[in-house]
């Protein structure tokens, strides 16, 4: 079974800085992918960035980078220039390549951008 | 386009009433997915097809919970014997073949069972 941890139910920072956001998972499986959902008040989960298990390259997207430590399972979210619209629950999730394709997910990580 | 949509946006129902929540998926999209988001928590997986049959129906949490998808497209979750346990919200998403790749998500339907 795939279970998905975050250990940081709140963060907060000042706009501009960087903040990291942690996840653990485990699986017994070898083909997994791992994402970064955003979830803002409005309830609609985004797609913040994906990461390929079998690719030992960090996945970037614009001002979001992760962190994939594959022997640690650990999978970390990295936001630089932070801006308020940032605000949000953040949450990670692992999904397998070729099994029913569901996500699980941790319980996520309320971020606060301040000005 | 269109994104995914789920209607209603919000529902109150009376404990032991039946209720049922619609999900319109991206046009084209195969893959569906159910989950169920209570207050504090991560989504949690209910139920995947991939067109019209449920490929994967493991997280319904009993027999009160059974969903549809007729046609391949339009999906509809169905709770009979509402019990107050039963609040959350509901969210829905699809995908465009399986991967997993990315699933977009719909606004959620939040029930309340009173």
């Amino acid at each position: 079974a795939q279970t998905v941890t975050q250990s940081q139910p709140e963060m907060s920072v000042q706009e501009a800085e960087t903040v990291t956001l942690s996840c653990t998972y485990d699986t017994s499986e070898s083909n997994y992918y791992l994402f970064w959902y955003k979830q803002p008040p409005s309830r609609q989960m985004i797609l913040v960035i994906r990461q390929e298990a079998y690719k030992q390259q960090n996945a970037t997207e614009n001002r979001f980078s992760v962190n994939f430590q594959k022997a640690a399972k650990s999978f970390s979210l990295k936001i630089s220039d932070s801006q308020l619209g940032d605000t949000a629950m953040y949450f990670c999730a692992s999904g397998l390549q070729g099994g029913s394709e569901k996500l699980v997910f941790g319980k996520g990580t309320k971020l606060t951008v301040n000005p | 386009g269109a994104g995914v949509s789920q209607t209603p946006s919000n529902k109150v129902t009376e404990k032991g009433k039946y209720v049922e929540l619609r999900c319109d998926p991206i046009s084209g999209h195969t893959a569906l997915y159910w989950y169920r988001q209570s207050l504090g928590q991560g989504p949690e997986f209910l139920i995947y097809f991939q067109g019209t049959g449920a490929a994967d129906d493991s997280g319904l949490p009993n027999d009160r919970f059974f969903a549809v998808r007729p046609e391949g497209s339009v999906s509809t979750l169905k709770i009979q014997r509402t019990e107050r346990g039963d609040s959350a919200v509901y969210l829905c998403a699809s995908s465009p073949a399986t991967g997993p790749y990315e699933q977009y998500f719909g606004p959620g339907t939040r029930l309340t069972v009173t």
